[in-house]
Protein backbone atom coordinates (compact mmCIF):
# COMPACT_ATOMS: atom_id res chain seq x y z
CA UNK A 1 0.00 0.00 0.00
CA UNK A 2 0.77 3.76 0.09
CA UNK A 3 2.96 5.24 2.58
CA UNK A 4 2.20 8.41 4.12
CA UNK A 5 5.52 9.35 6.79
CA UNK A 6 4.35 12.04 9.52
CA UNK A 7 7.11 14.04 11.63
CA UNK A 8 7.64 14.39 14.51
CA UNK A 9 6.51 11.22 15.89
CA UNK A 10 6.07 13.23 19.37
CA UNK A 11 7.04 16.47 20.74
CA UNK A 12 7.06 18.66 24.18
CA UNK A 13 6.71 22.07 23.88
CA UNK A 14 5.73 25.32 26.36
CA UNK A 15 3.07 27.11 26.49
CA UNK A 16 2.70 29.99 24.13
CA UNK A 17 4.99 28.68 21.33
CA UNK A 18 3.81 27.20 18.09
CA UNK A 19 4.85 23.71 16.74
CA UNK A 20 4.70 22.68 13.15
CA UNK A 21 4.13 18.82 11.99
CA UNK A 22 4.73 17.62 8.37
CA UNK A 23 3.05 14.97 6.84
CA UNK A 24 4.28 13.68 3.44
CA UNK A 25 2.98 11.26 0.56
CA UNK A 26 6.54 9.25 -0.29
CA UNK A 27 5.29 7.14 -3.13
CA UNK A 28 1.85 9.08 -4.37
CA UNK A 29 0.68 12.32 -5.24
CA UNK A 30 -2.07 13.67 -2.87
CA UNK A 31 -4.09 16.77 -3.97
CA UNK A 32 -5.96 16.22 -1.01
CA UNK A 33 -4.66 15.25 2.20
CA UNK A 34 -6.56 15.67 6.03
CA UNK A 35 -5.97 16.19 9.77
CA UNK A 36 -7.73 14.38 12.15
CA UNK A 37 -7.28 14.61 16.24
CA UNK A 38 -7.49 12.15 18.59
CA UNK A 39 -7.88 12.48 22.51
CA UNK A 40 -7.28 9.25 24.76
CA UNK A 41 -9.52 6.65 24.64
CA UNK A 42 -11.78 8.25 21.73
CA UNK A 43 -12.26 8.01 18.19
CA UNK A 44 -10.98 10.17 15.32
CA UNK A 45 -12.22 13.30 14.69
CA UNK A 46 -11.69 15.40 11.05
CA UNK A 47 -10.14 18.89 11.82
CA UNK A 48 -9.69 20.10 8.21
CA UNK A 49 -8.97 19.28 4.85
CA UNK A 50 -5.77 20.69 3.53
CA UNK A 51 -6.29 21.45 -0.39
CA UNK A 52 -3.15 21.60 -2.66
CA UNK A 53 -2.10 24.88 -3.86
CA UNK A 54 -5.67 26.57 -1.82
CA UNK A 55 -6.75 27.08 1.39
CA UNK A 56 -7.44 24.52 3.69
CA UNK A 57 -11.30 23.81 4.87
CA UNK A 58 -12.15 23.59 8.41
CA UNK A 59 -14.48 22.16 10.40
CA UNK A 60 -17.07 23.55 12.62
CA UNK A 61 -15.43 24.29 15.78
CA UNK A 62 -11.44 24.57 14.35
CA UNK A 63 -10.11 27.48 15.06
CA UNK A 64 -8.53 28.54 11.47
CA UNK A 65 -5.79 30.94 12.77
CA UNK A 66 -4.49 28.77 15.75
CA UNK A 67 -4.16 25.43 13.35
CA UNK A 68 -3.04 26.62 9.99
CA UNK A 69 -2.59 24.18 7.48
CA UNK A 70 -0.41 24.98 3.99
CA UNK A 71 -0.15 22.11 1.43
CA UNK A 72 2.60 23.63 -0.87
CA UNK A 73 3.28 20.55 -2.62
CA UNK A 74 1.60 17.59 -3.62
CA UNK A 75 3.54 15.46 -1.30
CA UNK A 76 3.50 17.80 1.73
CA UNK A 77 0.77 19.26 3.93
CA UNK A 78 2.10 20.82 7.04
CA UNK A 79 -0.18 21.17 10.24
CA UNK A 80 0.90 23.89 12.70
CA UNK A 81 -0.17 24.72 16.04
CA UNK A 82 -0.19 28.30 17.22
CA UNK A 83 0.50 29.72 20.40
CA UNK A 84 -0.23 26.29 21.72
CA UNK A 85 -1.58 25.48 25.24
CA UNK A 86 -2.21 22.80 27.42
CA UNK A 87 -5.54 21.94 26.18
CA UNK A 88 -3.88 21.74 22.45
CA UNK A 89 -2.10 18.28 24.36
CA UNK A 90 -3.04 15.25 21.55
CA UNK A 91 -2.86 12.92 19.18
CA UNK A 92 -2.24 14.56 15.71
CA UNK A 93 -2.60 12.52 12.55
CA UNK A 94 -3.17 12.60 8.70
CA UNK A 95 -4.04 11.09 6.12
CA UNK A 96 -4.00 10.85 1.67
CA UNK A 97 -5.72 8.91 -0.26
CA UNK A 98 -3.88 8.23 -3.79
CA UNK A 99 -6.56 7.40 -6.31
CA UNK A 100 -9.74 8.39 -7.76
CA UNK A 101 -11.63 5.24 -8.09
CA UNK A 102 -9.96 3.56 -5.22
CA UNK A 103 -9.98 5.79 -2.59
CA UNK A 104 -8.31 3.80 0.13
CA UNK A 105 -6.92 6.13 2.88
CA UNK A 106 -3.15 5.98 4.09
CA UNK A 107 -2.09 7.35 7.68
CA UNK A 108 0.92 9.12 8.84
CA UNK A 109 2.40 7.36 12.03
CA UNK A 110 0.94 10.69 13.69
CA UNK A 111 2.33 12.83 16.87
CA UNK A 112 1.42 13.07 19.84
CA UNK A 113 2.13 16.49 21.25
CA UNK A 114 2.49 17.86 24.87
CA UNK A 115 2.35 21.30 25.71
CA UNK A 116 3.61 22.02 29.19
CA UNK B 1 -22.70 13.79 7.84
CA UNK B 2 -22.50 10.08 8.26
CA UNK B 3 -22.95 8.13 11.06
CA UNK B 4 -21.27 5.17 12.13
CA UNK B 5 -21.54 2.61 14.68
CA UNK B 6 -19.56 0.11 16.21
CA UNK B 7 -20.01 -2.95 18.23
CA UNK B 8 -19.01 -3.88 20.75
CA UNK B 9 -17.18 -1.05 22.38
CA UNK B 10 -14.82 -3.94 24.54
CA UNK B 11 -14.22 -7.41 24.31
CA UNK B 12 -12.07 -9.84 26.19
CA UNK B 13 -10.94 -12.92 24.71
CA UNK B 14 -8.66 -16.01 25.62
CA UNK B 15 -5.70 -16.64 23.11
CA UNK B 16 -7.32 -18.96 20.80
CA UNK B 17 -10.80 -17.43 20.50
CA UNK B 18 -12.72 -16.16 17.93
CA UNK B 19 -14.42 -13.17 17.32
CA UNK B 20 -16.75 -10.94 15.17
CA UNK B 21 -16.70 -6.94 15.28
CA UNK B 22 -19.51 -5.25 13.42
CA UNK B 23 -19.95 -2.11 12.21
CA UNK B 24 -23.52 -0.56 10.72
CA UNK B 25 -23.33 3.13 8.49
CA UNK B 26 -26.38 5.12 8.30
CA UNK B 27 -25.89 6.12 4.61
CA UNK B 28 -24.34 5.04 0.96
CA UNK B 29 -20.62 4.83 1.12
CA UNK B 30 -18.01 4.84 -1.76
CA UNK B 31 -15.59 3.59 0.47
CA UNK B 32 -15.31 1.47 4.13
CA UNK B 33 -12.18 0.69 6.26
CA UNK B 34 -11.24 -1.32 8.97
CA UNK B 35 -8.26 -0.26 10.74
CA UNK B 36 -6.24 -1.83 13.66
CA UNK B 37 -4.81 0.65 16.07
CA UNK B 38 -1.73 -0.19 17.56
CA UNK B 39 -0.23 0.68 21.28
CA UNK B 40 2.08 3.61 19.79
CA UNK B 41 -1.62 4.86 17.61
CA UNK B 42 -0.12 3.94 14.18
CA UNK B 43 -3.08 3.39 12.68
CA UNK B 44 -2.80 -0.21 10.37
CA UNK B 45 -5.12 -0.73 7.40
CA UNK B 46 -6.91 -3.99 7.39
CA UNK B 47 -9.37 -3.90 4.33
CA UNK B 48 -10.69 -1.70 1.85
CA UNK B 49 -14.17 -3.07 1.61
CA UNK B 50 -16.81 -1.09 0.34
CA UNK B 51 -18.48 -4.24 -0.50
CA UNK B 52 -18.28 -8.13 -0.45
CA UNK B 53 -15.64 -10.06 0.98
CA UNK B 54 -11.84 -9.94 1.43
CA UNK B 55 -9.57 -12.42 3.70
CA UNK B 56 -5.98 -12.04 5.17
CA UNK B 57 -4.68 -14.50 7.08
CA UNK B 58 -6.89 -14.78 10.35
CA UNK B 59 -8.82 -12.02 9.65
CA UNK B 60 -11.34 -11.39 6.46
CA UNK B 61 -14.38 -8.82 6.30
CA UNK B 62 -17.67 -8.80 4.73
CA UNK B 63 -19.82 -5.52 3.86
CA UNK B 64 -23.30 -5.52 2.96
CA UNK B 65 -23.97 -2.15 1.23
CA UNK B 66 -27.25 -2.52 0.53
CA UNK B 67 -28.09 -2.92 4.66
CA UNK B 68 -25.40 -0.60 5.49
CA UNK B 69 -23.37 -2.94 7.78
CA UNK B 70 -19.67 -4.57 7.74
CA UNK B 71 -18.38 -7.18 9.96
CA UNK B 72 -14.74 -7.75 11.20
CA UNK B 73 -13.90 -11.43 11.85
CA UNK B 74 -11.07 -12.08 13.84
CA UNK B 75 -9.75 -16.29 13.93
CA UNK B 76 -7.85 -18.09 16.57
CA UNK B 77 -7.20 -14.84 18.52
CA UNK B 78 -3.53 -13.59 19.50
CA UNK B 79 -1.91 -10.93 22.37
CA UNK B 80 -0.66 -9.40 19.52
CA UNK B 81 -4.31 -8.53 18.16
CA UNK B 82 -5.16 -6.60 20.87
CA UNK B 83 -5.87 -3.18 20.19
CA UNK B 84 -8.60 -0.70 18.72
CA UNK B 85 -10.00 -1.70 15.82
CA UNK B 86 -11.56 0.91 13.66
CA UNK B 87 -14.45 1.10 10.82
CA UNK B 88 -14.29 3.85 9.28
CA UNK B 89 -16.39 4.99 5.90
CA UNK B 90 -16.61 7.81 3.23
CA UNK B 91 -19.96 8.85 2.51
CA UNK B 92 -21.24 9.20 -1.27
CA UNK B 93 -20.73 13.11 -1.98
CA UNK B 94 -17.89 13.12 0.26
CA UNK B 95 -14.68 14.10 -0.27
CA UNK B 96 -12.13 11.71 -1.80
CA UNK B 97 -10.41 10.13 0.96
CA UNK B 98 -12.46 11.56 3.96
CA UNK B 99 -13.48 9.22 6.52
CA UNK B 100 -16.38 8.92 8.96
CA UNK B 101 -14.46 7.11 11.88
CA UNK B 102 -16.98 4.77 14.14
CA UNK B 103 -15.95 5.10 18.41
CA UNK B 104 -13.74 1.49 17.50
CA UNK B 105 -13.63 -1.73 19.87
CA UNK B 106 -11.42 -2.08 21.67
CA UNK B 107 -10.06 -5.66 22.01
CA UNK B 108 -8.13 -7.41 24.52
CA UNK B 109 -6.56 -11.05 24.20
CA UNK B 110 -5.23 -13.02 26.72
CA UNK B 111 -2.79 -15.41 27.02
Amino acid sequence: GAVVSQHPSWVICKSGTSVKIECRSLDFQATTMFWYRQFPKQSLMLMATSNEGSKATYEQGVEKDKFLINHASLTLSTLTVTSAHPEDSSFYICSASGGRVNTEAFFGQGTRLTVV
Amino acid sequence: GIQVEQSPPDLILQEGANSTLRCNFSDSVNNLQWFHQNPWGQLINLFYIPSGTKQNGRLSATTVATERYSLLYISSSQTTDSGVYFCAVEGRGSTLGRLYFGRGTQLTVWP
